[in-house]
């Protein structure tokens, strides 16, 4: 049972345009919502988080946006620069953030 | 560096061998998480400890594995008779206690390889 979930497992896009990873998840008690980015034989790296209290976090490039009621998250990387190219991660946990639950991650290739 | 740190970043071992990794997490981090991550897929927790205290245990972790944290500090993640279907990155996580708890911040990762 896989309750977070990345459906697209790759992505390219061209440089200077927008990325949009998109994330699912079917656990309601999940509150607070992570994505990692990582390059081959590196351990994941934190990028951006966002509480469910909130719909959108910005950080730089790198924005996320959370819809409650869809349980559906997504990260925008605007704009996309081809060091950005790595498998990126949606993690979930719940409010005691003891269990961090990953989806499968989607590769994203940024062409120049 | 104060990051997570991971010893070994490689191993390769026959079956049916031993084989130990350790994990430094980052300083005053309450909190340590062992994951194991498969090509293809995202890391899938394995157990988690808060200080000494080994508080989950995924039941991924068969008999075969055991994790200690002593003193609350580094950990240390052994895999007894090791099989093929145990090659894999291991990856250790740290993170605070508090009201910035909620992100971990992950090591380098140990690479195992099963021959």
């Amino acid at each position: 049972d896989q309750q977070v979930k990345q459906n697209s497992p790759s992505l390219s896009v061209q440089e200077g345009r927008i990325s949009i990873l998109n994330c699912d998840y079917t656990n309601s008690m999940f509150d607070y919502f992570l994505w990692y980015k990582k390059y081959p034989a590196e351990g994941p790296t934190f990028l951006i988080s966002i509480s469910s209290i909130k719909d959108k976090n910005e950080d730089g490039r790198f924005t996320v946006f959370l819809n409650k009621s869809a349980k559906h998250l997504s990260l925008h990387i605007v704009p996309s620069q081809p060091g950005d190219s790595a498998v990126y991660f949606c993690a979930a946990t719940d409010n005691y953030g003891q269990n961090f639950v990953f989806g499968p991650g989607t590769r994203l290739s940024v062409l120049p | 560096d104060t990051g997570v740190s991971q010893d070994p970043r490689h191993k390769i071992t026959k079956r049916g061998q031993n084989v130990t990794f350790r994990c430094d997490p980052i300083s005053e981090h309450n909190r340590l998480y062992w994951y194991r991550q498969t090509l293809g897929q995202g890391p899938e927790f394995l157990t988690y400890f808060q200080n000494e205290a080994q508080l989950e245990k995924s039941r991924l972790l068969s008999d075969r594995f055991s994790a200690e944290r002593p003193k609350g500090s580094f950990s240390t993640l052994e895999i007894q008779r090791t099989e093929q279907g145990d090659s894999a990155m291991y990856l250790c996580a740290s993170s605070p206690v508090g009201s910035s708890g909620n992100t971990i911040y992950f090591g380098e990762g140990s690479w195992l390889t099963v021959v």
